[in-house]
């Protein structure tokens, strides 16, 4: 079974500093991680992905996560956090195993507030 | 080109009525799924289409939950009775099938309320 977890409910951050949105996770065969951001009354947007390669993956508006095979983690950052972050962060895990199907683990969100 | 499109946005039922959620994929997809998240919770795997066929069902969470998606096209998710715990937002999705193409792009969601 594949398990996602954010420990961080809401995360607060005041702009022009750097934002860290935690993530671990738990998958038997070689992990597939994904960060989604969802705006208020919006549907899920993705904002990147790791398959292989790299461990630091580059994304959109800035976003950078880095993946850390032995803590099992996939952390989001952002080197300057601007007001208009403000949202609900996913993190997300899928199977890479051959025939582990497609189908998204999710975490339970973090929330993302920026203050000017 | 046109992002996953899901209708109604919002549905409020009373408990035993019956709801169906409409979900458009972008064109050339022949990967759907949907999610649900409750209460704030996670979002949670429903099931996958690949085409018109179910690839994947074993989120549903019991048989009052019905998916289709005749012709490969778009795809209906009928609640039949809709109960309270039913409530939530429905998310739909859909992906590539060529290999490498990872992601899933979803729509803006169905909020679900039953009273």
């Amino acid at each position: 079974a594949q398990s996602v977890a954010q420990p961080e409910d809401q995360v607060n951050v005041a702009e022009g500093n750097p934002l860290t949105v935690k993530c671990t996770y738990s998958v038997s065969g070689n992990p597939y991680l994904f960060w989604y951001v969802q705006y208020p009354n919006r549907g899920l947007q993705f904002l990147l992905k790791y398959i292989t390669g790299d461990n630091l993956v580059k994304g959109s508006y800035g976003f950078e996560a880095e993946f850390n095979k032995s803590q099992t983690s996939f952390h989001l950052k952002k080197p300057s956090a601007l007001v208009s972050d403000s949202a609900l962060y996913f993190c997300a895990v899928r199977d890479g195993v051959t025939g582990g199907g497609n189908k998204l683990t999710f975490g339970t969100g973090t929330q993302l507030k920026v203050e000017l | 080109e046109a992002g996953v499109t899901q209708f109604p946005s919002h549905s409020v039922i009373e408990k035993g009525q019956t709801v169906t959620l409409r979900c458009d994929p972008i064109s050339g997809h022949d990967n759907l799924y949907w999610y649900r998240r409750v209460m704030g919770k996670e979002i949670k795997f429903l099931l996958h289409f690949v085409k018109e066929s179910k690839q994947d069902e074993s989120g549903m969470p019991n048989n009052r939950f019905l998916a289709e998606r005749t012709g490969g096209t778009y795809s209906t998710l009928k609640v039949q009775p809709a109960e309270l715990e039913d409530s939530g937002v429905y998310f739909c999705a859909s992906s590539y099938a060529l290999a490498g193409a990872y992601e899933q792009y979803f729509g803006p969601g169905t909020r679900l309320t039953v009273t």
